[in-house]
């Protein structure tokens, strides 16, 4: 089975500081890795994912997440925080492709604060 | 309309009721999806529907009825629903049911039960 942990529930950055979202994974063989952002009163929306090849992947909106193996984990990084980026964020995570039909297991979410 | 639709917005309904929700996705995808997300919960797999068959049911109870009538359209049958039914139910749709396939989310319809 696989799982997906995110430290923290609440995150809180000032206007133009460095965000990190921490997202730890949980599986038995190699996994797909999804960061999504919801906002207030609409559904999530695919900021990045990793697949294969490049560990460091680039999303929307300045987003980038390195997939680390050893450490099973898949943080979120954006080097600096705008109010827009206030949302809840969330991690999720597949098997790969070619080892069965698995859905998305997803976190339970990271708030994030952006204060002026 | 682009993307993934959502009808209603938001429901308030009694526990007799019935009501359905609706879903319809512009985007060509085979595969859609309803999810329940409540708060300081993950979200939860309710049904995955591929070429309108239904391929997953994470043990949902019956008062749920889903309906995927052709490959755009996803429907939410409710009845005789509980208060902590209440929660943001969320329509996705992707290419294809396989793994590692991104999914497009539709803006949720908030449902509440009294």
């Amino acid at each position: 089975a696989q799982s997906v942990t995110q430290l923290g529930s609440h995150v809180s950055v000032s206007e133009g500081a460095l965000v990190l979202l921490r997202c730890n994974y949980s599986s038995s063989v190699p996994p797909y890795l999804f960061w999504y952002v919801q906002y207030p009163n609409q559904g999530l929306q695919l900021l990045l994912k990793y697949t294969t090849g490049a560990t460091l992947v680039k999303g929307i909106n300045g987003f980038e997440a390195e997939f680390k193996k050893s450490e099973t984990s898949f943080h979120l990084t954006k080097p600096s925080a705008h109010m827009s980026d206030a949302a809840e964020y969330f991690c999720a995570v597949t098997q790969g492709r070619g080892v069965g039909n698995t859905p998305l297991v997803f976190g339970k979410g990271t708030r994030l604060s952006v204060i002026a | 309309e682009t993307g993934v639709t959502q009808t209603p917005r938001h429901l308030v309904m009694g526990m007799t009721n019935k009501k359905s929700l609706k879903c319809e996705q512009h985007l060509g995808h085979n595969a859609m999806y309803w999810y329940k997300q409540s708060a300081k919960k993950p979200l939860e797999l309710m049904f995955v529907y591929s070429l309108e068959e239904r391929v997953e049911n994470n043990s949902v109870p019956s008062r749920f009825s889903p309906e995927c009538p052709n490959s755009s359209h996803l429907f939410l049958h409710l009845h005789t629903l509980q208060p902590e039914d209440s929660a943001l139910y969320l329509c996705a749709s992707s290419q294809e049911a396989g793994t590692g396939v991104e999914q497009y989310f539709g803006p949720g319809t908030r449902l509440t039960v009294t």
